[in-house]
Formats: C-alpha cells, sequence, structure tokens
C-alpha cells in the first residue's frame, strides 16, 4: 500500500551518528504514530501526533524525537544513536474521523546501529 | 495506561487445525479490539476487528471473541492453511484512538 511511505527502507548507522526516518501519507489522515517493532516485544509507540500542532510522547520516547512538518509528513530523528535503537520501525496513519482506529502501517524501516 | 498480554507467543499447527490465540488487557476503558497479520517482511494489516458493544464476529476463516467482564478477547482460525503462517498481533483501542499492541504470536502451520 503506497499510501504511508517511509524512506529509507534500510539504513545501517553508527553509534553517535544523528539519523532521520521519514514517513509522507497520501491518504488525509490527520493523525500520525511512530512504532518500534523488536522480536519478542511487539510493537511499541514511540510518539504520536493527532493534528500538525500536536506532539505527544509514547511509551518509548527517550532518544527520540519527532517532527509534524504538514499533516502528510511525520519525521522520526535519533539525536545520537546507539546499538540498542537497532529495531524495525514503522510509521502508521489513521483517521479520527472514523474514531482513530484504523491504523495503515507503512512497510518498515529497519535500522541497525553499529 | 493500558497493558495488553498475548499468548501464546508461538503457536504450531497442522494444516486443516484450529488455532486460538488469547488476549488480556487492562483498561476497563478501552473499547475497540483490532487484530493484525505480519507476514515476513510486510507490514501489518489489520485482518479483523471488535468494538466493545459486540461479543463475535466472524469473516470466513476467522472470528474474534471479547468477553469484557474478565478483559480478555481471542483471535480463531479454522481450518488453517499454510497462508496463515504469519506472526498476529492483538491490540487494545483507548478512547483518544491510539492502539496499545500485544507481544505477537508467531503461526506456523505445518502441511
Amino acid at each position: 500500500d503506497a499510501d504511508v511511505t517511509q524512506t529509507p527502507r534500510n539504513r545501517i548507522t553508527k553509534t553517535g551518528k544523528r539519523i532521520m526516518l521519514e514517513c509522507s501519507q497520501t491518504k488525509g489522515h490527520d493523525r500520525m504514530y511512530w512504532y518500534r517493532q523488536d522480536p519478542g516485544l511487539g510493537l511499541r509507540l514511540i510518539y504520536y501526533s493527532f493534528d500538525v500542532k500536536d506532539i505527544n510522547k509514547g511509551e518509548i520516547s527517550d532518544g527520540y524525537s519527532v517532527s509534524r512538518q504538514a499533516q502528510a509528513k511525520f519525521s522520526l530523528s535519533l539525536e545520537s544513536a546507539i546499538p540498542n535503537q537497532t529495531a524495525l520501525y514503522f510509521c502508521a496513519t489513521s483517521d479520527s474521523g472514523t474514531g482513530g482506529y484504523g491504523y495503515t502501517f507503512g512497510s518498515g524501516t529497519r535500522l541497525t546501529v553499529v | 495506561g493500558e497493558n495488553v498480554e498475548q499468548h501464546p507467543s508461538t503457536l504450531s499447527v497442522q494444516e486443516g487445525d484450529s488455532a486460538v490465540i488469547k488476549c488480556t488487557y487492562s483498561d476497563s476503558a478501552s473499547n475497540y479490539f483490532p487484530w493484525y497479520k505480519q507476514e515476513l517482511g510486510k507490514r501489518p494489516q489489520l485482518i479483523i476487528d471488535i468494538r466493545s458493544n459486540v461479543g463475535e464476529k466472524k469473516d470466513q476463516r476467522i472470528a474474534v471473541t471479547l468477553n469484557k467482564t474478565a478483559k480478555h478477547f481471542s483471535l480463531h482460525i479454522t481450518e488453517t492453511q499454510p497462508e496463515d503462517s504469519a506472526v498476529y498481533f492483538c491490540a487494545a483501542g483507548d478512547s483518544w484512538g491510539k492502539l496499545q499492541f500485544g507481544a505477537g504470536t508467531q503461526v506456523v502451520v505445518t502441511p
């Protein structure tokens, strides 16, 4: 589903480097989310945004920051990457008009910090 | 906040048999319970969902049941096929529209 696009798809970076993961959507949804997936831990919420001026921390926001540049764009930054941030990252969107529950996920970004 | 527990973490079934995955949640205010299927290397995709005013919902070979009193819900897959092999996630939605996910169940269907 190309409605939610994440870039890059894969990235290897060094410890201490700053890295940005980008998410853009054409679904017209107002809500956007960043999750990370680790084996055996499921999908954990990092940050979420219910509109352009609304940014909220999730359960594991330490070490991350976000920017909602427009309704369609939501970026996740790792200011100083560390190895335990190696994970699969998913962006998701939903529409408050339908209750906000119908998540559409992007294809994911596999990040490796060495 | 909401906490969702999912069991089992892995499930092996013979093709044609049924598979059942169970989840419990902690927040009695949760009112939406979706199930996502994630195939290897792919994104999670919604396969079925249920709202708190409904006890059971079916869609072909899959069904979800909800017990609000006990705060648990389950996914049932009947007549399993090899293409059902995937990781399945349950989730609980709070009144703000955020989803809290379980840890996932790896389902393997063997021919």
